[in-house]
């Protein structure tokens, strides 16, 4: 079946660019996204990027997708700490309806 | 903004013991799933629900697990008599389309003792 990978934990200062970095195994994705996830709240969808996308820039955030390497990444510019959190790629494909399949959430710790 | 509400926050119960997760998922919204994670684990798709009736289920939704729309409000899930190995934080999520933007609700932890 369908498997998305990512690192487990990422530390930065503030002020720093983070690169969460992320694979994935279906040839067929139509989206990809990056969710957030605050402690003690639910994953809010940051991002998507369609499959004919390679790139997508909103303010801060720049999703980066290598289709031919199944890589999508997410940098966030100027890291702040509020930042912190765990952020989750996903993918969804027609064969599975559209429903998005998860990875495991990469923790972004951001400190002074 | 609207929200996925999910009751209870936590939940400890007894192996063999019958829990129902409940979920109220935004109003307008006509698709709803539960997803879980075990701890360290990946988010695991169950189900989704659209029309009354389940859409698709993945294999870890076996014969313990239901879900149901009982009032046109509450999304349930049901686990008839849960194991160890279902502890985990189990989330609740609706859209307005099959697999388009979904909101989460803040999960219910399950502990199985």
């Amino acid at each position: 079946g369908e498997d998305v990978e990512q690192s487990l934990f990422l530390s930065v200062r503030e002020g720093d660019s983070s690169v969460i970095n992320c694979t994935y195994t279906d040839s067929s994705s139509t989206y990809l996204y990056w969710y957030k996830q605050e402690p003690g709240a639910g994953l809010q969808l940051l991002t998507y990027i369609f499959s004919n996308m390679d790139m997508k820039q909103d303010q801060r955030l720049t999703v980066l997708l290598n289709k031919k390497d199944k890589h999508l990444s997410l940098r966030i510019a100027d890291t702040q700490t509020g930042d912190s959190a765990i952020y989750f790629c996903a993918e969804s494909s027609s064969g599975g309806s559209y429903i998005p399949t998860f990875g495991r959430g990469t923790s972004l710790i951001v400190h002074p | 903004e609207p929200e996925v509400t999910q009751t209870p926050s936590h939940q400890v119960t007894q192996m063999g013991q019958e829990v129902i997760l409940r979920c109220v998922p935004i109003s307008n919204h006509l698709y709803f799933y539960w997803y879980r994670q075990i701890l360290g684990q990946k988010v695991e798709f169950l189900v989704s629900f659209y029309n009354n009736e389940i859409s698709e289920k993945s294999e870890i939704f076996d014969d313990q697990f239901s879900v149901e729309r009982p009032d046109g409000s509450n999304f349930t899930l049901k686990i008839r008599s849960t194991k160890l190995e279902d502890s985990a934080m189990y989330f609740c999520a609706s859209s307005t389309g099959s697999g388009e933007k979904l909101f989460f609700g803040s999960g219910t932890q399950l502990s199985v003792l």
